[in-house]
């Protein structure tokens, strides 16, 4: 009963590095999302995978990249961190059945310095 | 432009001591509210989904409604477990699988 498990659950990068978080979810769920959370901004979508082989943007894509490995795997890229950056990283699974809400990760904590 | 508010900000509620919490929209065509529960330093979990006006869920001590305008969640006798933030979304038609949600309602009881 893993549900969706995000890694790293921290991460500190200077300005500039790349990195790719991770995110797996076992629940045979056709959509998967990457959310960023920011105090007083709420949750903000970056990227969404509506079902294997096709990823669209959300709200917030700039300096983000995406690839949706498998039915299981959807990993986001930051190709070169900035400090707008710095935020908290949910990754999300649902069915696509309009009424069934979100599983979410436990998170990325990501610090851009 | 669609929006999604939540009020108040933060609450403070003695154990017992019954509430609500406001989750108003304004938003055109709106296909469900979401409501979620937020743990320190955890993901969100899903509580409810709502589609129309005057309908209500039931969990425990929560209950959530939903009018025209927005939605409310309903505490009823909190215990100190039901600290957390609380987040609604909404899913809009025409918007694929994108939701909103609201910066949240964080809920503190006090034993």
């Amino acid at each position: 009963n893993a549900g969706v498990t995000q890694t790293p659950k921290f991460q500190v990068l200077k300005t500039g590095q790349s990195m790719t978080l991770q995110c797996a979810q076992d629940m045979n769920h056709n959509s998967m999302y990457w959310y960023r959370q920011d105090p007083g901004m709420g949750l903000r979508l970056i990227y969404y995978s509506a079902s294997e082989g096709t990823t669209d943007k959300g709200e917030v894509p700039n300096g983000y990249n995406v690839s949706r490995l498998n039915k299981r795997e959807f990993s986001l890229r930051l190709e070169s961190a900035a400090p707008s950056q710095t935020s908290v990283y949910f990754c999300a699974s649902r069915t696509g059945t309009p009424g069934d809400g979100y599983t979410f990760g436990s998170g990325t904590r990501l610090t851009v310095v | 432009e669609d929006q999604v508010t939540q009020s108040p900000e933060a609450l403070r509620l003695q154990e017992g001591e019954s509430s609500s919490l406001n989750c108003s929209y304004t938003v055109s065509g709106l296909r469900g509210l979401f409501w979620y529960r937020q743990d320190p330093g955890k993901g969100p979990e899903f509580l409810f989904t709502l589609y129309s006006a005057g309908e209500e869920k039931e969990k425990e001590r929560l209950k959530a409604t939903l009018t025209k305008k927005e939605s409310f969640l309903h505490i009823t006798a909190p215990k100190p477990e039901d600290s957390a933030t609380y987040l609604c979304a909404v899913l809009i038609w025409n918007t694929g699988n994108q939701f909103y949600f609201g910066t949240g309602t964080s809920l503190t009881v006090i034993p």
